[in-house]
């Protein structure tokens, strides 16, 4: 069965940490990984990945794929008060149309 | 185990003929959100349930309907559906709004 896994499920860190969310999948016809951001209500996109070794980078966000080891990163440096949030990681995937599986989250919370 | 689980997987309903998602939850949240995804787009809230406290967003159609007869249950009623309502329907929980939200699987609507 088609899954997404992602880890930890919670993280407390405090600002200026540096962190790394995990996000492995098991998912046929893979098309591209993306990474929200949610905080309140509705997810804000972040990245996609499509191709295994390019990192993107956003500020502070950098996130990296991994087609052979079916895995991605997240990682967030010098973290923020402001990066407190909930990181969705979901799989799109070509087997009938386009669909999307979705991890559960990391729920990530920076102390002052 | 699953904590957020949707059903079914997979629905394909003829243009106009009323359909009903399912969500339930284990982790007896207060609040359960639907979203409705589009290809290569972020998830966008349709609407939320504060316990039985119904939020509607001001740009959902009146097309959806939603009802939610426990703190386990929430349903997505899509009245006449027309071929631009064909999405991922996402169903989320948090113990409060803004906070740990815990994503189900997903229902891909395919209307023909």
């Amino acid at each position: 069965e088609d899954k997404v896994v992602q880890s930890p499920l919670s993280l407390v860190v405090h600002e200026g940490d540096t962190v790394t969310l995990n996000c492995s999948y098991e998912v046929t016809n893979f098309r591209s990984l993306l990474w929200y951001k949610q905080e309140k209500k509705a997810p804000t996109f972040l990245f996609m990945l499509t191709s295994s070794g390019i990192e993107k980078k956003s500020g502070r966000l950098s996130s990296i794929l991994d087609k052979k080891e079916l895995f991605s990163i997240l990682n967030i440096t010098a973290t923020q008060t402001g990066d407190s949030a909930v990181y969705l990681c979901a799989v799109e995937h070509s087997n009938t149309g386009n669909q999307f599986y979705f991890g559960t989250g990391t729920s990530l919370t920076v102390i002052p | 185990d699953a904590m957020v689980i949707q059903n079914p997987r997979y629905q394909v309903t003829q243009f106009g003929k009323p359909v009903t998602l399912s969500c339930s939850q284990t982790l007896n949240h207060n609040v359960m959100y639907w979203y409705q995804q589009k290809s290569s787009q972020a998830p966008k809230l349709l609407f939320h349930y504060y316990d039985k406290d119904f939020n509607n967003e001001a740009d959902t159609p009146d097309n959806f309907q939603s009802r939610r007869p426990n703190t386990s249950f929430c349903f997505l009623d899509i009245r006449s559906p027309g071929l631009g309502d064909a999405a991922m329907y996402l169903c989320a929980t948090s113990r409060a709004q803004g906070l740990d939200a815990f994503f189900g699987q997903g229902t891909r609507l395919t209307v023909v």
